[in-house]
């Protein structure tokens, strides 16, 4: 499996946007990006995920640099419920059953 | 209505015991997963059941046994618990198999196991 860094830990101010990185310098050309979030005491969750374009959605927007070699999790507007951990993760198109591999993520304090 | 469901939150059992977790998702989803997370917060996939049948078997001690009885249910039966088993369970499903979707794993709240 393609492996992703990031930095451990993040702090944000409320109501400030965050801009959580991830490196994925061996990715494939049929490699998605994907990130998911864990809230405390709570099971992971799907944020976004994209491939080539940068992507929009309710939760957050997904800015994947021109090369892919690393994406960006944006969070416009951090809010209290946002603290958790982001886990940015690559997952292939190839055919065959596929599996999520999670790694360390990135814990995000929001502060008031 | 809880998508995915986990019975139960927390469970506290002596080593050797013989004990299950049960999942159960509501969303007609066909894939269904078990995860653990461990003290280190490393979550890790165990296994993969597609309409019942299992897709996925990560290295995984014999002693954990996953049966899907339909396709709604997926429950994990640990045998003899040694202390190393205490961890958080995850199930999770998905639509179909992550290749023919959107990858978006649904996941439930997660059952505390603690091995004395």
């Amino acid at each position: 499996d393609a492996k992703t860094t990031q930095p451990n830990s993040m702090e944000s101010n409320e109501e400030e946007p965050v801009h959580l990185p991830c490196n994925h310098s061996t990715i494939s050309g049929t490699d998605y990006i994907h990130w998911y979030r864990q809230l405390p005491s709570q099971g992971p969750e799907y944020v976004i995920h994209g491939l080539t374009s940068n992507v929009n959605n309710r939760m957050a927007s997904l800015a994947i640099a021109e090369d892919r070699k690393s994406s960006t999790l944006i969070l416009h507007r951090a809010t209290l419920r946002d603290a958790a951990v982001y886990y940015c993760i690559l997952r292939s198109m190839n055919t065959g059953f596929q599996k999520l591999v999670f790694g360390t993520g990135t814990r995000l304090l929001v502060s008031p | 209505d809880t998508a995915v469901s986990q019975t139960p939150k927390y469970l506290v059992t002596q080593m050797g015991n013989d004990k299950s977790i049960k999942c159960e998702q509501n969303l007609g989803h066909d894939t269904m997963y078990w995860y653990k997370q461990d003290s280190k917060k490393f979550l890790k996939i165990m296994f993969s059941y597609n309409n019942k049948e299992l897709i996925i078997n990560e290295t995984v001690p014999n002693r954990f046994s996953p049966k899907s009885p339909d396709k709604a249910h997926l429950n994990l039966h640990i045998n003899s618990l040694e202390l190393g088993d205490s961890a958080v369970y995850f199930c999770a499903s998905s639509p179909t198999p992550l290749a023919s979707n959107t990858g978006e794993l649904f996941f439930g709240e997660g059952s505390r196991l603690t091995v004395l």
